[in-house]
């Protein structure tokens, strides 16, 4: 099975402070997202990498970075969070696009309180 | 540009009856269809996906959805509820990169 993990299903972070979401997939998948969750707005794409130290922007990038230094690792950074960063973050991994049926697999997801 | 619309913010069905739960489609060119699950807490997980040939695709825990390329339709479909089915669904479509576009998400509530 696919297995795709990140750091901490929890966290409270206070506005300012510089915050780091790690994701590991165990797949050897090429692409790997981050996603942002919030009610009435479903999923929107914030980063996304398709190869080691490759990124691209997704659809709501600002505020954000990302680090992929290894292929099984991808990192969200918040550079100095705030309030309104206050959301369910998703990670996901998929193969390479060859095949453009492949799913994407999904981490459990970080909840993340800005205070 | 690709996009879905999943026009019920939730569906509420008895145990027992059957669900349907509405997506509906932009895309230029061949769609690539997903439907994923979320539970309480929980990412999401894939149930199914349409990428080409019969328009009935079956997946995971006894889902089903129906293509319709007239229609730009691919709802989702049970014939007999679970309380257990309740939970947070998408719909999605893969644009010309890798990338998936969600729709906003339908809450299904199945009471017994």
């Amino acid at each position: 099975d696919v297995k795709v993990t990140q750091s901490s299903r929890y966290l409270v972070k206070r506005t300012g402070e510089k915050v780091f979401l790690e994701c590991v997939q165990d797949m050897d998948h090429e692409n790997m997202f981050w996603y942002r969750q919030d009610p009435g707005l479903g999923l929107r794409l914030i980063y996304f990498s398709y190869d080691v130290k490759m990124k691209e922007k997704g659809d709501i990038p600002e505020g954000y970075s990302v680090s992929r230094e290894k292929k099984e690792r991808f990192s969200l950074i918040l550079e100095s969070a705030s309030t309104n960063q206050t959301s369910m973050y998703l990670c996901a991994s998929s193969p390479s696009g060859r095949s453009r049926g492949n799913e994407q697999f999904f981490g459990p997801g970080t909840r993340l309180t800005v205070l | 540009a690709q996009s879905v619309a999943q026009p019920e913010d939730q569906v509420n069905v008895a145990e027992g009856n059957p669900l349907t739960v509405k997506c509906t489609y932009s895309v230029s060119g061949n769609p690539y269809l997903f439907w994923y699950v979320q539970y309480p807490n929980r990412g999401l997980q894939f149930l199914l996906k349409y990428i080409t040939g019969d328009n009935l695709v079956k997946g995971s825990y006894g889902f089903e959805a129906e293509f319709n390329k007239s229609q730009t339709s691919f709802h989702l479909k049970k014939p007999s509820a679970l309380v257990s089915d309740s939970a947070l669904y998408f719909c999605a479509v893969r644009d010309y990169t890798d990338k998936l576009i969600f729709g906003t998400g339908t809450r299904l509530q199945v009471f017994p």
